[in-house]
């Protein structure tokens, strides 16, 4: 089944603790995104990717990190230095061209920090 | 980039039409508009998508007028598991580095 696919579900760590989210997607698609939600809120853009390579930092990029070796993968880093990163995280994929905003997304990865 | 305002929520009755209009004064001519439902602790799922006139699938209506700088999304016959998050998504092009920005969508509640 052809599908993006976030892990782990939910994560927790500690202060001051880097953490990796993994995005991975067999859809064939060029773009990719990460989102943030929080409780009762919206999605906000954190980055975004439309090519293997080449990422654009989102609306708020400060405290995470992104990279894109591959086109299936589009992991997300939480550093120390993001001051409130417990909150719900969401990937999705979208053809680069035409990009009409068709958005295939993840299940999601609930971060804590204790 | 094209911003979106919806409003914040909506109630209604099992087997009552749904109208949420989603207002974006300043799309681009390449733009799109799209809606996703969104359900607690899960990833939003693509309802439609339109760029002008009227679009009708299974599940629901798109109209958009001619100016484009409204939507209006239709839900017939709500059931209790249409109670989730609407979001309105306008964006869209053919060129790189498209960033695409939700608003703060629409909870609708539907009650028996």
């Amino acid at each position: 089944d052809g599908g993006i696919t976030q892990s782990p579900k939910y994560l927790f760590r500690k202060e001051g603790q880097n953490v990796t989210l993994s995005c991975e997607q067999n859809l064939n698609h060029d773009a990719m995104y990460w989102y943030r939600q929080d409780p009762g809120q919206g999605l906000r853009l954190i980055y975004y990717s439309q090519i293997v390579n080449d990422f654009q930092k989102g609306d708020i990029a400060e405290g995470y990190s992104v990279s894109r070796e591959k086109k299936e993968s589009f992991p997300l880093t939480v550093t120390s230095a993001q001051k409130n990163p417990t909150a719900f995280y969401l990937c999705a994929s979208s053809m680069r061209t035409p990009n009409t905003g068709e958005l295939f997304f993840g299940e999601g990865s609930r971060l804590t920090v204790l | 980039l094209a911003k979106t305002t919806q409003p914040i929520s909506m109630d209604s009755y099992e087997g009552q039409e749904v109208n949420i209009t989603c207002s974006h004064n300043n799309i681009a001519t390449n733009d799109y508009i799209t809606w996703y439902q969104q359900f607690p602790s899960q990833g939003p799922r693509f309802i439609i998508q339109g760029y002008k006139t009227k679009v009708t699938n299974e599940v629901a209506s798109l109209f958009i007028p001619a100016d484009r700088k409204s939507s209006t999304l239709s839900l017939p016959r709500v059931s209790l598991s249409d109670t989730a998050v609407y979001y309105c998504l306008v964006g869209g092009s053919n060129q790189a580095g498209t960033a695409l920005i939700f608003g703060k969508g629409t909870t609708l509640s539907v009650s028996s």
